[in-house]
């Protein structure tokens, strides 16, 4: 069975830092391209990242670039979102999301459970 | 970017009523749109791809519509589980997709 598992979401001061994990389990993560998603309360989904398989290729959200920085260990089954000068907007419900694939089109079938990241003093 | 528009953003349905949900695209996307129900507290999940394709499990009563800019998504006859929110996702851009903004689907 696929599980992504998130954590490491909390209460932090605006300009301060965070790390979100992903623990995957139930395919071959290394054969997967991942991805972050969040949801600020009550609002819709935002895209904010991608990385690639290999970590070859990596994009980001225009409202999250240089300040957030995706990676993954494939050894450890585990994708990470290290998030620096947080802002109140960044305030969301974070999900981690896989790329899958069925005859070629790609689409985000399987997420975890997400984890609330709140920016506030 | 590409966006996507959602309408209506909220509905109102009796169980068993037919519902429509429209989705459309700021530029031409093909069909490669999807689909996504949210319940409360809940994660996303996948119900058609493809713009027409239903994902693995989901009911029939669940089907999808549409290419290039205008897309629907259609419950034809909506049971109690089916209240919820509903995103349309385009993926023309992937890997930098975005979302539309939501249907939210209430008892009347």
């Amino acid at each position: 069975e696929v599980q992504l598992v998130e954590s490491g979401g909390g209460l932090v001061q605006p300009g301060g830092s965070l790390r979100l994990s992903c623990a995957a389990s139930g395919f071959t993560f290394s054969s997967y391209s991942m991805n972050w998603v969040r949801q600020a309360p009550g609002k819709g989904l935002e895209w904010v990242s991608y990385i690639s398989s290999s970590s070859s290729t990596i994009y980001y959200a225009d409202s999250v670039k240089g300040r957030f920085t995706i990676s993954r260990d494939n050894a450890k089954n585990s994708l990470y979102l290290q998030m620096n000068s947080l802002r109140a907007e960044d305030t969301a419900v974070y999900y981690c999301a896989r790329s899958g694939s069925i005859f070629g089109v790609v689409l985000f079938d399987y997420w975890g459970q997400g984890t609330l990241v709140t920016v506030s003093s | 970017d590409i966006q996507l528009t959602q309408s209506p953003s909220f509905l109102s349905a009796s169980v068993g009523d037919r519902v429509t949900i429209t989705c459309r695209a700021s530029q031409g996307i093909s069909s490669y749109l999807a689909w996504y129900q949210q319940k409360p507290g809940k994660a996303p999940k996948l119900l058609i791809y493809a713009a027409s394709t239903l994902q693995s499990g989901v009911p029939s009563r669940f089907s999808g519509s549409g290419s290039g800019t205008e897309f629907t998504l259609t419950i034809s006859s909506l049971q109690p589980e089916d209240f919820a929110t509903y995103y349309c996702q385009q993926l023309n851009s992937y890997p930098q997709v975005t979302f539309g903004g939501g249907t939210k689907v209430e008892i009347k």
